[in-house]
């Protein structure tokens, strides 16, 4: 899988936008960018994920570059209860053409979000 | 729609016994990940079980360890003979399997070996 590199830490306002970079200047075609994120001794919450195009859901927006070696999570609204870890993977298909979740979890972002 | 279900919450075991960690999927699923999170560190990936059988198991430790989903119930992770270095948060997901797909991620068993 492509090796992605993110800030170690991050603050933000509540109430203000949070932008987390990630750069992932070895990505292939084929790889998937996605985020999720860790909060205190819980589970990983999946939040977004694309290829190419730019992505919003309820949680979130994904602007990834048009040479797609990077990306920015966009939280529009931060609150405080998005203090968590984020974590950007690129996620390669199988032989198949698809991919499963095997994913490599690297060390994240810590966002901190204050009031 | 029940998320996935992971049990015990916290198991603590002495060093030499077995521990089985018991995980059921979101309704509908039929693919399971484990992933382990030792203490300061990042999640790894272990193994990757479809239905009755191991579709990749390329992160799990070489001894000690297995896992299975059977048929019918959940699916188990195995550690034999736990050390200490086997303390960690286990973590295991499920997805619907179509393919570049989203993980969805149970609330851990901690484990503590003493």
């Amino acid at each position: 899988d492509a090796k992605t590199t993110q800030p170690t830490s991050m603050d933000c306002a509540e109430g203000r936008a949070a932008n987390l970079p990630c750069n992932h200047s070895t990505i292939s075609g084929n790889e998937y960018v996605y985020w999720y994120r860790q909060i205190h001794s819980q589970g990983p919450q999946y939040i977004i994920h694309g290829l190419k195009n730019n992505e919003t859901n309820e949680m979130a927006s994904l602007i990834i570059t048009e040479d797609r070696k990077s990306s920015t999570l966009i939280l529009p609204h931060a609150t405080l209860r998005d203090t968590a870890v984020y974590y950007c993977i690129v996620s390669v298909p199988n032989a198949g053409g698809t991919s499963y979740g095997k994913l490599t979890f690297g060390q994240g972002t810590i966002l901190t979000v204050h009031p | 729609n029940a998320g996935v279900m992971q049990n015990p919450r916290h198991l603590v075991r002495r060093r030499g016994q077995e521990a089985r960690l018991r995980c059921s999927p979101m309704k509908g699923h039929s693919h399971v990940y484990w992933y382990r999170q030792l203490p300061e560190e990042g999640l790894k990936f272990m193994v990757y079980l479809q239905k009755e059988n191991i579709i990749d198991e390329s992160g799990m430790p070489k001894e000690r360890f297995s896992a299975e989903f059977p048929k019918e119930g959940p699916s188990i992770l195995r550690i034999q003979q736990v050390v200490r270095g086997d303390s960690a948060a286990y973590f295991c997901a499920s997805s619907l399997g179509t393919g570049n797909e989203k993980l969805f991620f149970g609330s851990g068993t901690q484990l503590s070996v003493l």
